[in-house]
């Protein structure tokens, strides 16, 4: 099955610095990229996505990019607010497999 | 409300005893999924539906585990003879028929198994 390796697990950054975060996956037929955010206590809610045929999306202050020979996308933000501070994770949609496999997790914490 | 709504949202229960928990999602969305996170994890896929069918299953789901959506709208999941182990986040969402495509989530039903 699909394997998604997330790194770095902790991210402290500055208040308006920027933070960027890396997954790696394992199966080539992969296709669809989604990236979540999740507060404290809360649902995990999509902010950002990109597909097979796509190499870079932006969003106002976030970003992903996927480089699918290497099987690895990353997602960007900059100037990094105090509200950005919560769990991201990856997710990774192959094309056989139609559920989604979620990276491990990535806690950022802005510091103002 | 429209989106996915999950209850109960906490539910404490003694080891060995039956749970249930639902799940409805946004009504005019074909697909389902369960998954189950622990802290300081990602979610872990449990199970997912296309309409009523229930497509796939993980192979780390025991088979206390039981899930069903007989209508093709809300959905239940059953855990039979609880353990420790099993203590978690539940979560539940939905989208339209596609793997590529939003999933949406419920808040989640915590379990506790004492």
């Amino acid at each position: 099955g699909e394997n998604v390796e997330q790194h770095p697990s902790t991210l402290s950054v500055q208040e308006g610095d920027s933070a960027v975060i890396k997954c790696t996956y394992s199966d080539s037929a992969s296709n669809y990229f989604p990236w979540y955010k999740q507060e404290l206590g809360k649902r995990p809610q999509l902010i950002i996505d990109i597909r097979s045929n796509v190499g870079e999306k932006k969003d106002q202050r976030i970003a992903v990019t996927l480089n699918k020979t290497a099987k690895h996308f990353s997602l960007h933000i900059t100037e990094t607010q105090p509200e950005d501070s919560a769990v991201y994770f990856c997710a990774v949609v192959s094309a056989a497999g139609n559920k989604l496999t979620f990276g491990g997790g990535t806690r950022v914490l802005v510091k103002p | 409300d429209t989106g996915v709504s999950q209850d109960p949202r906490h539910k404490i229960t003694k080891r060995g005893q039956n749970v249930t928990f639902r799940c409805d999602p946004i009504s005019e969305h074909n697909r389902l999924y369960w998954y189950r996170q622990t802290l300081g994890q990602g979610p872990e896929f449990l199970t997912y539906f296309q309409n009523e069918a229930q497509l796939e299953k993980s192979r780390l789901l025991s088979d206390r585990f039981s899930a069903e959506r007989p209508k093709g709208s809300f959905s239940t999941l059953e855990i039979q003879r609880t353990e420790q182990g099993d203590s978690a986040m539940y979560l539940c969402a939905s989208s339209l028929t596609g793997g590529d495509t939003e999933a949406f989530f419920g808040q989640g039903t915590r379990l506790t198994v004492v």
